[in-house]
């Protein structure tokens, strides 16, 4: 069955430093994506970063990294310099191709809180 | 752009009544998603549609309803509410993915629905 385990339910870091936050998967599907979104306190779930299964390189949004490593099914999220405003909880996802189509579903963890220490 | 609106934002049902939850998106994506977030937890998947008059079940579909009869709206419906539906709901959407590419998933602000 497919999994997402972030096994930090909190973090914390203080300002202008990094941080990583854990994610392992499961799936015996060779085609997927991960993902990781933010979810501040106002509730919104905002899209940071994205990596799929073929691609070679590790994925880059601006402060956001995605360390890929395929073989020990671990996709973890990289914040560099944080900032007060990275404080809200980071929830890594997967999503699967659905053969003869693509649906797409995301099977989320349940979560890590990072805390941004000034 | 707009992206993806839901309605209400808030609300409160007595046990046993319905409601509708509003989801429309302006991308002109033909998915479209419904997921519910317990405190605490991560999303999980209620229905799903991959384009007008198509929807599916995902994970967790008991006890609601959906319908698809435009690319731009995916209603959520709950016919007789329980305290067990006390949650945070999600609607999203995303583009088609071509080639097997999984697009990504953009979220509405959600809607709190407390059942009492």
């Amino acid at each position: 069955a497919q999994k997402i385990t972030q096994t930090q339910p909190g973090m914390f870091v203080q300002e202008k430093e990094a941080v990583t936050l854990d994610c392992t998967y499961d799936t015996s599907d060779p085609s997927y994506g991960l993902f990781w979104y933010k979810q501040p306190s106002s509730g919104e779930m905002i899209f940071l970063i994205y990596q799929g299964s073929y691609d070679q390189q590790n994925a880059t949004e601006g402060r956001y990294s995605l360390n890929f490593q395929k073989a020990r099914k671990s996709a973890n999220l990289v914040i560099s310099a944080s900032q007060l405003g990275d404080s809200a909880m980071y929830f890594c996802a997967m999503s699967l191709r659905n053969y003869g189509g693509s649906q797409g579903n995301l099977i989320f963890g349940k979560g890590t809180k990072l805390s941004v220490k000034p | 752009n707009a992206g993806v609106t839901q309605t209400p934002k808030f609300r409160i049902l007595k046990i046993g009544q319905s409601m509708t939850l509003q989801c429309t998106q302006d991308m002109n994506h033909n998915y479209m998603y419904w997921y519910r977030q317990d405190p605490g937890m991560g999303l999980k998947l209620i229905y799903y549609s991959v384009g007008a008059g198509i929807t599916d079940k995902g994970e967790v579909p008991n006890g609601y309803n959906v319908s698809r009869s435009t690319t731009e709206d995916f209603p959520l419906r709950l016919e007789l509410a329980a305290p067990s539906q006390t949650s945070v709901y999600f609607c999203a959407s995303s583009s088609m993915a071509s080639g097997g590419a999984i697009d990504t998933q953009y979220f509405g602000p959600g809607t709190r629905l407390t059942v009492l």
